[in-house]
């Protein structure tokens, strides 16, 4: 059983096209995480979100916490935005994470 | 500001054998994690620790031991390496405490193959 589903698994897009990636999880959360890794790259935060609205750039997550669901979305999407984007919930003592969604971005 | 440290970044090592791997952080963390990650697997949960002297298992503990005797490291051992642990290992580090808002620090990684 996965706590956390992201949805699709992979994803193709052409340079400049709106993306999104969503999340469902079915714990209860204190907190959930953006994520990005960037082929044989780390990782890095890209969002924490307990609530509302977040916009960085181009980068904007969203999350309903009645539904249990959160949308990670890209605008005027760039090649440098390929990367596997991750979702992981907190609860009181650890964190769940979802298996990615491997983005592509052509030019 | 360093960070999470995690070394090595590389490391081969024969069936049987045993090694450590380090994490460290200087942000005064009480939260911090180990997890592998495979190929269509995501990230998978080893150990973890809320604080000093408390730690706990993840979801793929066996063959995997650590320890958190200080809030800033937390290694992770493997006891008699087997090719099944041949993977990426990622430390991870944030505040634990309830409604405390962290995002998560992440080491760089460390490529380990087991032959």
């Amino acid at each position: 059983k996965n706590e956390v589903e992201q949805s699709p698994q992979n994803l193709t897009a052409q340079e400049g096209e709106f993306i999104t990636i969503n999340c469902s999880y079915s714990v209860g959360i204190s907190a959930l995480h953006w994520l990005q890794q960037h082929p044989g790259g780390g990782i890095v935060s890209l969002f924490m979100l307990s609530s509302g609205k977040k916009k960085h750039g181009r980068l904007i997550a969203t999350i309903n916490i009645q539904e249990k669901h959160s949308s990670l979305h890209i605008t005027a999407s760039h090649p440098r935005d390929s990367a596997v984007y991750i979702c992981a919930v907190r609860t009181l003592g650890r964190l769940y994470f979802g298996r990615g969604t491997q983005l592509t971005v052509w030019p | 500001n360093a960070g999470v440290t995690q070394t090595p970044k590389f490391q081969v090592l024969k069936t049987g054998q045993s090694m450590t791997l380090q994490c460290a952080q200087d942000m005064n963390h009480e939260y911090m994690s180990w997890y592998r990650q495979d190929p269509g697997m995501g990230l998978r949960l080893i150990h973890y620790s809320v604080g000093a002297g408390i730690t706990d298992q993840g979801e793929v503990p066996n063959g995997y031991n650590v320890s958190r005797s200080t809030t800033e490291d937390f290694p992770l051992r493997l006891l008699s390496a087997a090719p099944s642990q041949t993977s990426v290992y990622f430390c991870a580090s944030s505040y634990a405490r309830w409604g405390m808002n962290s995002p998560l620090h992440f080491g760089n990684g460390t490529r380990l193959t087991v032959t």
